[in-house]
């Protein structure tokens, strides 16, 4: 079983549209969670840390279920500049999702 | 930018050659994390250096190793390259461990 499980999309959704992503993890052990994004060919970007009671920035927002093992990031009021390749990230060593695809469509 | 820079940038190898990618931290960082990218998959996890000691290993192979130097930059040597090496191999530099590691832009290594 993998260590991080997240769906690959893509997702295409509208300018203004809300989505989610989820992002299951294997070690119940976990006590690091991230959320980073990946522009084409570019390196990853820390979008932000996951904590046990949710964080909010700005349109973002993190949360964290240990029960069900999972954490999610919302989008809200999607722009065309968040058209990227969001990877989830659990753990001390860091084991990455596979990403999930965002398009953002005009 | 976060401060972590790579080099080379790029490079093209044969296989069966030993390459060594470079990695200088962000300031005031002192441990780096090496990664591996394959096209479409997310990065994995190579291994993780703490003030020049080894602190945790992926399962990459043996013929994957690293240094950290006493100012906290760090090398990759990766020996007889396969052609299954060709890859984005990225270096994260962090505060502590554990902690939010800041990625440098990556080398792009091909294996004819």
């Amino acid at each position: 079983r993998k260590e991080v499980e997240q769906d690959p999309g893509p997702f295409n959704v509208p300018e203004g549209a809300t989505v989610a992503f989820n992002c299951t993890y294997s070690n119940s052990a976990s006590q690091s969670f991230f959320w980073y994004r990946q522009d084409c060919r570019k390196e990853p970007k820390l979008l932000m840390s996951v904590y046990s009671s949710g964080n909010e920035d700005g349109r973002f927002t993190a949360q964290l279920n240990r029960a069900s093992q999972y954490i999610s990031l919302l989008i809200r009021d999607s722009k065309l500049s968040d058209s990227a390749t969001y990877l989830c990230v659990v753990g001390n060593q860091f084991y990455f999702g596979t990403g999930t695809s965002l398009t953002v469509i005009p | 930018e976060t401060g972590v820079t790579q080099s080379p940038t790029h490079l093209i190898k044969t296989r069966g050659q030993q390459v060594t990618l470079r990695c200088s931290s962000q300031s005031g960082h002192n441990t780096v994390s090496w990664y591996q990218q394959a096209l479409g998959q997310g990065p994995q996890f190579i291994f993780q250096y703490y003030r020049e000691e080894e602190n945790g290993r992926g399962n990459f192979p043996p013929r994957f190793s690293g240094l950290q130097f006493p100012n906290y930059s760090s090398e990759l040597n990766v020996n007889a390259l396969e052609l299954d090496d060709s890859a984005l191999y990225l270096c994260a530099s962090s505060r502590d461990r554990p902690g939010e590691q800041y990625f440098g832009p990556g080398t792009r290594l091909t294996v004819t």
